[in-house]
C-alpha cells in the first residue's frame, strides 16, 4: 500500500535497553511528525521535520530521545536507556506540504513496552 | 501549553441513537481537526473547521467550530456500530507549528 508504515509493530524492551522506531513515510511527502500515545490519552506531539531538518523538538521529552531523517524520507525515533515511563505507542505521520497546511496521515504506531 | 478537553470521555448508545461529543479550550486555535482512531490504527482525519462558525457535514456527522474558534462538536445521527471508535479533536496553532490533541472520547455504538 501507499501509505504510512511502521516497524516494528510491537517492541519489547527491558528497562535501560536502547530502541529504534522506523517511520517509512507517503513518498514524496515534505513534512514528517512523531508522536507519543499514552494509554487511554490523546497523541502528544514529539518532533517535526520538513524534508531532513529537524525544525521542532520541542516535545521530545528528555535527551534520551532522539530522531532523525537523514535523506528527507525515512525517520528514526530512537530511545536510549528506555525506562517505563516510555511505555506508549509511537505514531508517526507525515504531510504533503508545510507545517499544518496539509492533511497529516497516520502510520499504524509502534507499541513500545518497557518491563 | 494550549489544552484541548473533549467530553464525554466514554459514551456507550444503541444504535439509532442521536450523539453529541464536545471538544473546549480556553485557547484559540487557526483551526481545528476531527479524527477517528480504531483499535491498532493511527488516526484518520475526518474534517477540518478553519472559520467560527462553520459547520461541515459528512454524511451522518455534523461538524461545528464555535464562533470564537475555541471550542468544536460533532453531532452524529443514527449512530451505527461501525461508527465504534476514539473520537480525538485536534487544534492547530500556526504560530507553534504542530497539533494539540485532546484525549477523545471513546465511543461504542452496540447492535
Amino acid at each position: 500500500g501507499a501509505g504510512v508504515s511502521q516497524s516494528p509493530r510491537y517492541k519489547v524492551a527491558k528497562r535501560g535497553q536502547d530502541v529504534a522506531l522506523r517511520c517509512d513515510p507517503i513518498s514524496g511527502h515534505v513534512s514528517l511528525f512523531w508522536y507519543q500515545q499514552a494509554l487511554g490519552q490523546g497523541p502528544e506531539f514529539l518532533t517535526y521535520f520538513q524534508n531532513e531538518a529537524q525544525l521542532d523538538k520541542s516535545g521530545l521529552p528528555s535527551d534520551r530521545f532522539f530522531a532523525e531523517r537523514p535523506e528527507g524520507s525515512v525517520s528514526t525515533l530512537k530511545i536510549q536507556r528506555t525506562q517505563q515511563e516510555d511505555s506508549a505507542v509511537y505514531l508517526c505521520a507525515s504531510s504533503l506540504g508545510l507545517l499544518n497546511s496539509y492533511e497529516q496521515y497516520f502510520g499504524p504506531g509502534t507499541r513500545l513496552t518497557v518491563t | 501549553t494550549q489544552l484541548l478537553e473533549q467530553s464525554p470521555q466514554f459514551l456507550s448508545i444503541q444504535e439509532g441513537e442521536n450523539l453529541t461529543v464536545y471538544c473546549n479550550s480556553s485557547s484559540v486555535f487557526s483551526s481545528l481537526q476531527w479524527y477517528r482512531q480504531e483499535p491498532g490504527e493511527g488516526p484518520v482525519l475526518l474534517v477540518t473547521v478553519v472559520t467560527g462558525g462553520e459547520v461541515k457535514k459528512l454524511k451522518r456527522l455534523t461538524f461545528q467550530f464555535g464562533d470564537a474558534r475555541k471550542d468544536s462538536s460533532l453531532h452524529i445521527t443514527a449512530a451505527q456500530p461501525g461508527d465504534t471508535g476514539l473520537y480525538l479533536c485536534a487544534g492547530e496553532d500556526t504560530n507553534a507549528g504542530k497539533s494539540t490533541f485532546g484525549d477523545g472520547t471513546t465511543l461504542t455504538v452496540k447492535p
